[in-house]
Order: C-alpha cells, then structure tokens, then sequence
C-alpha cells in the first residue's frame, strides 16, 4: 500500500538550513509527484513545492529562493531543503503523493508529518 | 495567488444533521478544486477532488459540488467520526493554495 513517512531534525537554529527526508513505498518516484505541505501549529496548510515525476520541480514563490526539492528514485526517497530558517518557519511538515491527473491535481496520501521548531 | 475563502470557520453539528462547508475562489478555477479531512494530530486526508469526485474508501455521505469559483462540501448525516478540519484546495494555478479551514465539532 501506498505510505509516505517524513524524518528530520525536530529543533534548528535561525538561520539554519533544513532538511528533511520522504521516504515512500507503495509507488515510483518515476510514476508520481510528490509535494512538501507545511502547518504552522494551530494553523492552516500552505503548498512549498512538488517534484513530478520527471524529475522537474514547482515551487511556491513565497519560499523559492531558500527551498529545493530533490530525490533519490533508488532509495524511493524526497528531500526538502531550506535556508535561513526563521521562528516563522516553524511548524509540521508533510510530504504527500501529488496526482497530476489529464485534468485535475490532488494530494491522495499524505506522511504522518514531521514537527519542526525554529528557535533561538 | 488565488484567494481560497472558506466559510464558515467553525460548525457544530448534531448528530445525523446535514452540513454544508462553502469554499469562495478570487478567480475561476475550473473545478479543480480538493477537499481534506484532518483530525486532531492526524495528518489530512483526501476526501473529494475535481470538486465532486468521491476519494475510493471516502463514506457516500460526504459530497461535493460547485462550479466557477464557488464550491462545497456537504455531510449528508453527521458521524461521530466526522469530527474534524476541513480544508478546500486549489490546482488550477500556482501557487497551489488552502482554504483557511472549518472546525466541524459534534453538538
């Protein structure tokens, strides 16, 4: 069965870069996207960005220029990376299996989420 | 970016009543439109997407609907289990973007 389990640091610094880890099984990497989701606590969901599954990314304009998506289809694993970490950032962080139908998107299997506290 | 309004920000419901849960985009997004459950702690859940298309495994209660840039979620019969956040979310143009969120609590 399709699962996505996110792995990372649960305390950094300001100013510090992140990195998280997806680990997926169930599907390929090659066959599907998969996309970073962040909540801060108590809060909303916000899109951070998508790799496809030909390796091409898409990122949200409000963290593109600290964050990179990237993988590693032997290991059937997606990496999230992001610089100059503020308290803001703080929050759980999902990644999700992302479909990109003929016509239709959607998130159809979400990981557990992984909490990280930005904090001095 | 496209504004998702959703409405209302929290409901109570009894149990067996009817729920509408509304989702208002700044712009058309031709259907292309999700909805997700998320309970306490949990991570969200798909239950609907193309606005209207029922997720394999998601109860027949739970409906979508809507065109242009308005859209809903509809509980035909509140459940114990429904207890939950709902979200609505669009793909129709980057930045992919959320609905605020309903609090939906059991009355």
């Amino acid at each position: 069965q399709v699962q996505l389990k996110e792995s990372g640091p649960g305390l950094m610094q300001p100013s510090e870069t992140l990195s998280l880890t997806c680990t997926v099984s169930g599907f390929s990497l090659t066959s599907n996207g998969v996309g970073w989701v962040r909540q801060p606590l108590g809060k909303g969901l916000v899109w951070m960005g998508t790799i496809w599954a030909g390796g091409s990314t898409n990122y949200n304009s409000a963290v593109q220029s600290r964050l990179s998506i990237s993988r590693d289809t032997s290991k059937s694993q997606v990496f999230l990376k992001m610089n100059s970490l503020q308290p803001e950032d703080t929050g759980t962080y999902y990644c999700a299996r992302h479909i990109r139908g003929s016509f239709y998107w959607y998130f159809d299997f979400w990981g557990p989420g992984t909490m990280v506290t930005v904090s001095s | 970016d496209i504004q998702m309004t959703q409405s209302p920000a929290s409901l109570s419901a009894s149990l067996g009543e009817t729920v509408s849960i509304e989702c208002l985009a700044s712009e058309g997004i031709s259907n292309d439109l999700a909805w997700y459950q998320q309970k306490s702690g949990k991570s969200p859940q798909l239950l609907i997407y193309a606005a209207s298309r029922l997720q394999d495994g998601v109860p027949s209660r739970f409906s979508g609907s809507g065109s242009g840039t308005r859209y809903s979620l509809k509980i035909s019969g509140m459940q114990p289990e429904d207890e939950a956040d709902y979200f609505c979310q669009q793909s129709y143009k980057y930045p992919l973007t959320f609905g605020s969120g309903t609090k939906l609590e059991i009355k």
